[in-house]
Protein backbone atom coordinates (compact mmCIF):
# COMPACT_ATOMS: atom_id res chain seq x y z
CA UNK A 1 0.00 0.00 0.00
CA UNK A 2 1.12 3.41 -0.63
CA UNK A 3 2.70 5.52 1.93
CA UNK A 4 3.38 9.13 2.20
CA UNK A 5 5.45 10.06 4.80
CA UNK A 6 5.72 14.65 6.03
CA UNK A 7 8.33 15.94 8.38
CA UNK A 8 8.44 17.91 10.25
CA UNK A 9 4.73 17.94 11.37
CA UNK A 10 5.63 22.07 12.45
CA UNK A 11 8.02 24.26 11.40
CA UNK A 12 8.44 27.87 12.64
CA UNK A 13 10.77 30.17 10.81
CA UNK A 14 11.58 33.87 11.11
CA UNK A 15 10.73 35.54 8.37
CA UNK A 16 14.04 34.71 5.92
CA UNK A 17 15.03 32.03 7.18
CA UNK A 18 15.18 29.45 4.75
CA UNK A 19 14.36 25.52 5.53
CA UNK A 20 12.99 22.08 3.50
CA UNK A 21 9.88 20.55 4.06
CA UNK A 22 10.78 16.66 3.35
CA UNK A 23 7.95 13.81 1.82
CA UNK A 24 9.30 10.42 1.88
CA UNK A 25 7.15 8.06 -0.25
CA UNK A 26 6.78 4.16 -0.35
CA UNK A 27 4.71 3.09 -4.00
CA UNK A 28 5.06 0.92 -6.19
CA UNK A 29 5.42 2.88 -9.95
CA UNK A 30 5.60 6.40 -9.13
CA UNK A 31 3.45 8.27 -11.69
CA UNK A 32 3.53 11.68 -10.08
CA UNK A 33 4.21 13.31 -6.96
CA UNK A 34 2.35 17.01 -6.32
CA UNK A 35 2.88 19.49 -3.46
CA UNK A 36 -0.26 21.68 -2.20
CA UNK A 37 -0.64 24.07 0.02
CA UNK A 38 -3.75 24.65 1.98
CA UNK A 39 -4.85 27.57 4.15
CA UNK A 40 -7.29 27.07 6.42
CA UNK A 41 -10.51 26.02 6.00
CA UNK A 42 -9.51 26.27 2.07
CA UNK A 43 -9.27 23.70 -0.24
CA UNK A 44 -5.94 22.84 -0.99
CA UNK A 45 -4.12 24.56 -3.53
CA UNK A 46 -1.97 23.40 -6.49
CA UNK A 47 2.02 24.18 -6.55
CA UNK A 48 4.18 21.44 -8.28
CA UNK A 49 3.96 18.09 -10.07
CA UNK A 50 7.06 16.30 -10.70
CA UNK A 51 7.11 12.89 -12.41
CA UNK A 52 11.02 11.33 -12.28
CA UNK A 53 13.86 11.86 -10.19
CA UNK A 54 16.02 14.52 -10.59
CA UNK A 55 13.42 16.35 -11.63
CA UNK A 56 13.03 20.22 -10.17
CA UNK A 57 10.36 23.00 -10.18
CA UNK A 58 10.43 26.36 -9.06
CA UNK A 59 7.47 29.11 -8.33
CA UNK A 60 8.39 32.29 -6.45
CA UNK A 61 10.16 31.08 -3.69
CA UNK A 62 9.45 27.90 -3.70
CA UNK A 63 11.71 24.79 -5.75
CA UNK A 64 10.52 21.15 -5.55
CA UNK A 65 13.02 18.54 -5.77
CA UNK A 66 12.45 14.83 -6.39
CA UNK A 67 14.84 11.70 -5.52
CA UNK A 68 13.44 8.23 -5.87
CA UNK A 69 12.54 8.26 -2.29
CA UNK A 70 11.51 11.43 -1.44
CA UNK A 71 10.89 14.77 -2.50
CA UNK A 72 11.95 18.37 -0.63
CA UNK A 73 9.92 21.51 -0.82
CA UNK A 74 12.89 24.06 -0.16
CA UNK A 75 11.50 27.62 0.78
CA UNK A 76 14.26 30.50 0.45
CA UNK A 77 13.39 33.80 2.38
CA UNK A 78 10.34 33.01 3.66
CA UNK A 79 7.67 35.64 3.98
CA UNK A 80 4.78 35.77 6.58
CA UNK A 81 2.32 34.90 3.63
CA UNK A 82 4.05 31.93 3.33
CA UNK A 83 2.54 30.17 6.58
CA UNK A 84 0.11 27.49 5.45
CA UNK A 85 0.16 23.69 5.43
CA UNK A 86 2.24 22.10 2.54
CA UNK A 87 0.91 18.82 1.56
CA UNK A 88 2.78 16.04 -0.37
CA UNK A 89 0.84 13.41 -2.24
CA UNK A 90 1.40 10.42 -4.58
CA UNK A 91 -0.08 8.80 -7.76
CA UNK A 92 0.83 5.30 -8.07
CA UNK A 93 0.54 4.05 -11.66
CA UNK A 94 -0.96 1.04 -12.96
CA UNK A 95 -4.30 0.49 -14.10
CA UNK A 96 -6.29 0.39 -10.92
CA UNK A 97 -5.33 3.65 -9.32
CA UNK A 98 -7.67 6.35 -11.31
CA UNK A 99 -7.81 9.66 -9.25
CA UNK A 100 -6.38 8.34 -6.24
CA UNK A 101 -4.00 10.50 -4.07
CA UNK A 102 -2.16 9.72 -1.02
CA UNK A 103 -1.42 12.15 0.89
CA UNK A 104 1.01 12.47 3.73
CA UNK A 105 -0.26 14.43 6.66
CA UNK A 106 1.13 17.88 5.94
CA UNK A 107 3.72 20.25 7.64
CA UNK A 108 2.26 23.28 9.48
CA UNK A 109 4.48 26.23 8.17
CA UNK A 110 4.39 29.54 10.38
CA UNK A 111 6.61 32.23 9.24
CA UNK A 112 7.27 34.97 12.15
CA UNK A 113 7.60 38.83 10.98
CA UNK B 1 -11.05 29.46 -16.98
CA UNK B 2 -13.40 29.30 -13.67
CA UNK B 3 -12.18 27.01 -10.98
CA UNK B 4 -13.67 23.85 -9.44
CA UNK B 5 -16.34 24.53 -7.60
CA UNK B 6 -18.78 23.20 -4.48
CA UNK B 7 -22.01 23.80 -3.16
CA UNK B 8 -23.10 24.18 -0.57
CA UNK B 9 -19.94 25.34 1.25
CA UNK B 10 -21.53 24.66 4.47
CA UNK B 11 -24.17 22.02 5.85
CA UNK B 12 -25.24 20.78 9.03
CA UNK B 13 -27.39 17.73 9.57
CA UNK B 14 -28.43 15.51 12.48
CA UNK B 15 -27.22 11.41 12.49
CA UNK B 16 -29.59 9.31 10.51
CA UNK B 17 -30.17 12.24 7.87
CA UNK B 18 -28.85 11.49 4.32
CA UNK B 19 -26.95 14.46 2.66
CA UNK B 20 -26.05 15.81 -1.02
CA UNK B 21 -22.89 17.69 -2.59
CA UNK B 22 -21.95 18.74 -5.55
CA UNK B 23 -18.96 19.41 -7.61
CA UNK B 24 -18.37 21.78 -10.90
CA UNK B 25 -15.19 20.51 -12.49
CA UNK B 26 -12.95 22.94 -14.36
CA UNK B 27 -14.25 23.53 -17.84
CA UNK B 28 -12.96 20.30 -20.09
CA UNK B 29 -12.40 18.28 -17.14
CA UNK B 30 -13.76 14.70 -17.39
CA UNK B 31 -12.17 13.61 -13.98
CA UNK B 32 -13.34 14.34 -10.63
CA UNK B 33 -12.30 13.01 -7.25
CA UNK B 34 -13.81 13.02 -3.64
CA UNK B 35 -11.83 13.38 -0.40
CA UNK B 36 -12.85 13.48 3.30
CA UNK B 37 -10.34 15.73 5.66
CA UNK B 38 -10.31 14.90 9.01
CA UNK B 39 -7.95 16.60 11.59
CA UNK B 40 -6.97 12.95 12.82
CA UNK B 41 -6.94 11.11 9.51
CA UNK B 42 -5.81 13.76 6.90
CA UNK B 43 -7.32 13.87 3.44
CA UNK B 44 -8.55 10.01 2.02
CA UNK B 45 -9.71 9.19 -1.06
CA UNK B 46 -13.48 8.66 -1.43
CA UNK B 47 -14.06 7.41 -5.46
CA UNK B 48 -12.91 8.72 -8.81
CA UNK B 49 -15.40 9.03 -12.02
CA UNK B 50 -14.70 9.86 -15.32
CA UNK B 51 -17.28 9.91 -17.99
CA UNK B 52 -19.78 9.04 -15.72
CA UNK B 53 -18.11 5.46 -14.65
CA UNK B 54 -16.72 5.14 -10.94
CA UNK B 55 -13.53 3.87 -12.24
CA UNK B 56 -11.98 3.33 -8.30
CA UNK B 57 -13.35 3.54 -4.92
CA UNK B 58 -11.55 4.08 -1.53
CA UNK B 59 -11.95 2.31 1.98
CA UNK B 60 -14.93 3.55 2.62
CA UNK B 61 -18.60 2.04 3.45
CA UNK B 62 -21.58 1.53 1.25
CA UNK B 63 -23.11 4.69 3.02
CA UNK B 64 -20.70 7.08 0.67
CA UNK B 65 -21.90 6.90 -3.03
CA UNK B 66 -21.36 9.13 -5.74
CA UNK B 67 -22.35 9.72 -9.82
CA UNK B 68 -21.23 12.05 -12.81
CA UNK B 69 -23.11 13.07 -15.43
CA UNK B 70 -23.05 14.04 -18.96
CA UNK B 71 -21.14 17.07 -18.01
CA UNK B 72 -18.52 15.80 -15.82
CA UNK B 73 -20.56 17.58 -12.76
CA UNK B 74 -20.54 15.16 -10.18
CA UNK B 75 -22.66 14.57 -6.63
CA UNK B 76 -21.47 12.39 -3.44
CA UNK B 77 -24.09 11.05 -1.38
CA UNK B 78 -24.28 10.01 2.75
CA UNK B 79 -26.90 8.35 3.63
CA UNK B 80 -27.64 7.43 7.43
CA UNK B 81 -25.15 10.32 8.85
CA UNK B 82 -22.98 9.37 11.72
CA UNK B 83 -21.32 11.76 13.43
CA UNK B 84 -17.81 10.69 12.48
CA UNK B 85 -18.65 11.97 9.15
CA UNK B 86 -18.11 15.85 9.99
CA UNK B 87 -15.62 16.55 8.01
CA UNK B 88 -14.64 18.74 5.18
CA UNK B 89 -15.63 17.24 2.02
CA UNK B 90 -13.20 18.34 -1.15
CA UNK B 91 -14.00 17.44 -4.78
CA UNK B 92 -11.01 17.94 -7.12
CA UNK B 93 -11.12 17.70 -11.18
CA UNK B 94 -8.48 16.82 -13.53
CA UNK B 95 -7.72 16.68 -17.49
CA UNK B 96 -6.91 13.11 -19.24
CA UNK B 97 -4.14 13.34 -21.50
CA UNK B 98 -1.74 16.74 -22.74
CA UNK B 99 0.18 18.51 -20.60
CA UNK B 100 -0.82 18.96 -16.92
CA UNK B 101 -2.77 14.98 -16.75
CA UNK B 102 -3.41 14.00 -13.59
CA UNK B 103 -2.79 17.08 -11.46
CA UNK B 104 -6.02 17.31 -9.71
CA UNK B 105 -7.01 21.34 -8.95
CA UNK B 106 -9.10 20.93 -5.44
CA UNK B 107 -12.51 22.77 -4.94
CA UNK B 108 -12.91 25.19 -1.45
CA UNK B 109 -14.88 22.27 -0.27
CA UNK B 110 -18.24 21.50 1.91
CA UNK B 111 -17.88 21.85 5.45
CA UNK B 112 -20.20 19.32 6.93
CA UNK B 113 -21.43 18.99 10.22
CA UNK B 114 -23.63 15.70 12.37
CA UNK B 115 -25.13 16.83 15.71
Amino acid sequence: EDQVTQSPEALRLQEGESSSLNCSYTVSGLRGLFWYRQDPGKGPEFLFTLYSAGEEKEKERLKATLTKKESFLHITAPKPEDSATYLCAVLEGGGTSYGKLTFGQGTILTVHP
Amino acid sequence: KAGVTQTPRYLIKTRGQQVTLSCSPISGHRSVSWYQQTPGQGLQFLFEYFSETQRNKGNFPGRFSGRQFSNSRSEMNVSTLELGDSALYLCASSSIGGSGTDTQYFGPGTRLTVL
